[in-house]
């Protein structure tokens, strides 16, 4: 089945550091990915996506490629801010689950000033 | 366009009792998903509802139930809460059912404590 494997956390960062969170995933098929984030008492919000392998997805400074080959989805920012402090998912969803979205465990992300 | 919205926000209920949580989707969204949220298991997918009824389901019990009205809006219901239950109940919509790249937009959730 559809699985995604997430570094494990707790990340801490100072101010305009650069951000890497690794993101694995196993599915058949093609599935299209994602990166969520929960910001503290919130619910999640979509932060990228990408559908196809190469694709680059971006928003709000944060970067994640498909790479197939390597079945990753990892995310980057090159200078954080202490607004990014968050907990962040990864997650996949394909035709062969019924297309239902498969989280990853969470990295959670605190960003110092 | 609001949100996706989701009362109550906040409730504690005794085990054995039951519960009935609820999640209005975006104007004009027909599908909605619901996930259980807790720090053991991570998000858990228990069920997706399209045009009154359910597409799909997750690995839950049956005590796990849920419908969704002709507006779109969807109750989820948890009967003989267990203290295992306890945990952040969140709600998503989508335009479409189907599809790869649909995005869901999720509510801030209901945090369920069961004593």
């Amino acid at each position: 089945g559809n699985s995604v494997t997430q570094m494990e956390g707790p990340v801490t960062l100072s101010e305009e550091a650069f951000l890497t969170i690794n993101c694995t995933y196993t599915a058949t098929g093609y599935p299209s990915l994602f990166w969520y984030v929960q910001y503290p008492g919130e619910g999640l919000q979509l932060l990228l996506k990408a559908t196809k392998a190469d694709d680059k997805g971006s928003n709000k400074g944060f970067e994640a490629t498909y790479r197939k080959e390597t079945t990753s989805f990892h995310l980057e920012k090159g200078s954080v801010q202490v607004s990014d402090s968050a907990v962040y998912f990864c997650a996949l969803r394909s035709r062969s689950n019924d297309y239902k979205l498969s989280f990853g465990a969470g990295t959670t992300v605190t960003v110092r000033a | 366009k609001a949100g996706v919205t989701q009362t109550p926000r906040y409730l504690i209920k005794t085990r054995g009792q039951q519960v009935t949580l609820s999640c209005s989707p975006i104007s004009g969204h027909r599908s909605v998903s619901w996930y259980q949220q807790t720090p053991g298991q991570g998000l858990q997918f228990l069920f997706e509802y399209f045009s009154e009824t359910q597409r799909n389901k997750g690995n839950f019990p049956g005590r796990f139930s849920g419908r969704q009205f002709s507006n779109s809006r969807s109750e989820m219901n948890v009967s003989t809460l267990e203290l295992g239950d306890s945990a952040l109940y969140l709600c998503a919509s989508s335009a479409r059912l189907a599809g790869n790249s649909y995005e869901q937009y999720f509510g801030p959730g209901t945090r369920l404590t069961v004593t």
